[in-house]
Formats: structure tokens, C-alpha cells, sequence
């Protein structure tokens, strides 16, 4: 059961460029939503994360934007480079429950 | 390194044959899952301890399944009677409290021929 949606399967950029990596969530009573970022060979490892009270988080390149009423979040990556390469990971946790729930993932390539 | 480690890294193994891996987590974590990764796909959850007690096992989680963690330390997973099917990346990951920050190991790759 998919409880959380995340689109592109994969997507190339320029480096440089910005890429949007969108999920969406059925599920309201989800009140932290993390993002992971997982090179091959390695877990995946947390990347930035956003509670649904606020709009918008920044850390560093990455920035999350959080739409509650339409139950979509977004991950962007400003200034992208080619080490940003790797497979990102959108997820959902809520607090009734103790385990994250992953999306499908986002193969990222950037390219020089 | 995130501080969690898993051994076997990878696990080569004949259909019917049982398998375990093992886990040793951040040790002052109390929440210890494990996660089933396949080609493509996001992890999917297995099962979480806190400390020694077991406290939710998924539905993908078979009879052929069991996950043990003694003493609330590192923890085993076991796959009997393996099938082609049970070929994943198996994670592991600890944190504190409420599971919010996991850290995961590099994983045990399982092939089943």
C-alpha cells in the first residue's frame, strides 16, 4: 500500500540547474516528513525534513516546500552539482505509529 | 560512516537454504528497524524493536521470517527456507525515541539463486 507518491522516476539536469522532486500523501495524520539521499552502495541518510506547520524549510542548497491543503511536498536543490547525483527519497512518519514510510525514490543525475 | 553497521554486506545463497544477517546499531539508540530494499524501490518496513521488545512486524514480514535483539543490543534477522523472491538489499537502522532521524547501515545484499 503506497501511501506516499513521489514523481519523476528519475530526472537529468544541468549543473547549475534546479531540480524539483514532488510527493504527495493521503494520509493526515502524517506530521513529519523527512527527505533521504542514498548513494549506491550505502543506506539511504537523511537529508532535510519538515513538520506540516510550516511552508517552507532551507537548508543549505536543499529547501523543502510544504503544501498541507493540497497534501504535496516538494524537495528543490538549488545550484545543483554533480555530487548531488544519487537516488532521493521522500518519506512520511506519524506520530501514532514509529516507522518512516518511504516513496519510490528520484534517480537524480546532474550533469557537468 | 553513519555508526551502524551490518554484516554480511553481501549473501549469496541456494533457494531453501536459511539465512541470517546481523545488525549492530548507534549503541545508545533504543529503536533499532529493519527495511527490505529492492531494485528501484523505496525501503519498505520489516519490523522495529525498542530495546529487547519487538513492537511491529509488517505484513511482508512471512512465517520464514524472524527478527530477534538481545539485551536490546544488535539484532538478527533470519529468512528460512529462502525464495528467489526474498532477493533484496536488507537495512538496517537505528535512532532515538520517537524514529524520526534514522540512521541507516550500508545494508546486506541477499541473492537467492
Amino acid at each position: 500500500q503506497q501511501q506516499v507518491k513521489q514523481s519523476p522516476q528519475s530526472l537529468i539536469v544541468q549543473k547549475g540547474g534546479i531540480p524539483i522532486i514532488n510527493c504527495a500523501y493521503e494520509n493526515t495524520a502524517f506530521d513529519y516528513f523527512p527527505w533521504y539521499q542514498q548513494f549506491p552502495g550505502k543506506g539511504p541518510a537523511l537529508l532535510i525534513a519538515i513538520r506540516p506547520d510550516v511552508s517552507e524549510k532551507k537548508e543549505g542548497r536543499f529547501t523543502i516546500s510544504f503544501n498541507k491543503s493540497a497534501k504535496q511536498f516538494s524537495l528543490h536543490i538549488m545550484d545543483s552539482q554533480p555530487g548531488d547525483s544519487a537516488t532521493y527519497f521522500c518519506a512520511a512518519l506519524y506520530s501514532s505509529a514509529s516507522k518512516i514510510i518511504f516513496g519510490s525514490g528520484t534517480r537524480l543525475s546532474i550533469r557537468p | 560512516d553513519t555508526g551502524v553497521s551490518q554484516d554480511p554486506r553481501h549473501k549469496i545463497t541456494k533457494r531453501g537454504q536459511n539465512v541470517t544477517f546481523r545488525c549492530d546499531p548507534i549503541s545508545e539508540h533504543n529503536r533499532l528497524y529493519w527495511y527490505r530494499q529492492t531494485l528501484g524501490q523505496g525501503p519498505e518496513f520489516l519490523t522495529y524493536f525498542q530495546n529487547e521488545a519487538q513492537l511491529e512486524k509488517s505484513r511482508l514480514l512471512s512465517d520464514r521470517f524472524s527478527a530477534e535483539r538481545p539485551k536490546g543490543s544488535f539484532s538478527t534477522l533470519e529468512i528460512q527456507r529462502t525464495e528467489q523472491g526474498d532477493s533484496a538489499m536488507y537495512l538496517c537502522a537505528s535512532s532515538q525515541n520517537r524514529g524520526e532521524k534514522l540512521f541507516f547501515g550500508s545494508g546486506t545484499q541477499l541473492s537467492v539463486l
